[in-house]
């Protein structure tokens, strides 16, 4: 089964800062990735996906991902964040192929300061 | 357009009772609809996968007796917490897929139930 770590719980940057998330997965075979984010009292939003084809990927807001596939790897990244950025990031993980559950990573809480 | 809409959002309960929570794709078809449970500071826990017209599919640990799915249409899953524990409380989520869609689901706003 494939699972997901994300390994920064919580980040506070200022504002115009850079920021990278981490997210790594293990499983050995096709993927499905996802970045999803949950802005306060707000539900879960597709932020990004890759299914195939050019690893950086780019999404709303933004916002990029890079799947390395040798690193199981999918960090999402801005390169000057924003207040209203200030949300909780969650990554996703879905073995590709038919009928497969999504596995969600345990978010990161990210503040931005004005 | 892909939205997904919950009711209640939150409900209190007396221990022993049922609660019915609604998910509902308001202007799209779901063949597929996902329920999931969120404790603090954790992920999202996949408690069950729906799929209209059939059985509900459950993850290892979640009782189904405990949790009734239905899915009668194509827009609305229900989940029934069944003789309600404190234990129960938490956050319950529910996503939809489009039908025919590319494995890209659609969260409601979650459920905050509590069980006194």
């Amino acid at each position: 089964a494939q699972s997901v770590s994300q390994h920064n719980h919580h980040v506070i940057l200022s504002e115009a800062a850079s920021l990278e998330l981490g997210c790594n997965y293990s499983y050995g075979g096709t993927v499905n990735l996802f970045w999803y984010v949950q802005y306060p009292g707000q539900h879960l939003q597709l932020l990004l996906k890759y299914f195939s084809g050019d690893p950086l990927v780019k999404g709303i807001k933004g916002f990029e991902a890079e799947f390395i596939k040798s690193k199981f790897s999918f960090n999402l990244r801005k390169p000057s964040v924003q207040w209203s950025d200030t949300a909780e990031y969650f990554c996703a993980v879905k073995a590709g192929g038919g009928y497969q559950k999504v596995t969600f990573g345990t978010g990161t809480k990210l503040q931005v300061i004005p | 357009g892909a939205v997904v809409s919950q009711h209640p959002s939150r409900v209190i309960c007396k221990s022993g009772t049922s609660v019915k929570i609604e998910c509902r794709s308001l202007d799209f078809q779901a063949t597929t609809m996902f329920w999931y449970r969120q404790f603090p500071k954790q992920s999202l826990m996949l408690m069950a996968t729906s799929n209209e017209g059939s059985k509900a599919t459950y993850e290892q640990g979640v009782e189904k007796d405990k949790f009734l799915i239905n899915h009668a249409s194509l827009t609305l899953s229900t989940l029934t917490v069944t003789s309600a524990h404190p234990e129960d409380s938490s956050f319950y989520i529910c996503s939809a897929r489009l039908a025919g869609g590319l494995e890209t689901q659609y969260f409601g706003p979650g459920t905050r139930l509590l069980v006194l």
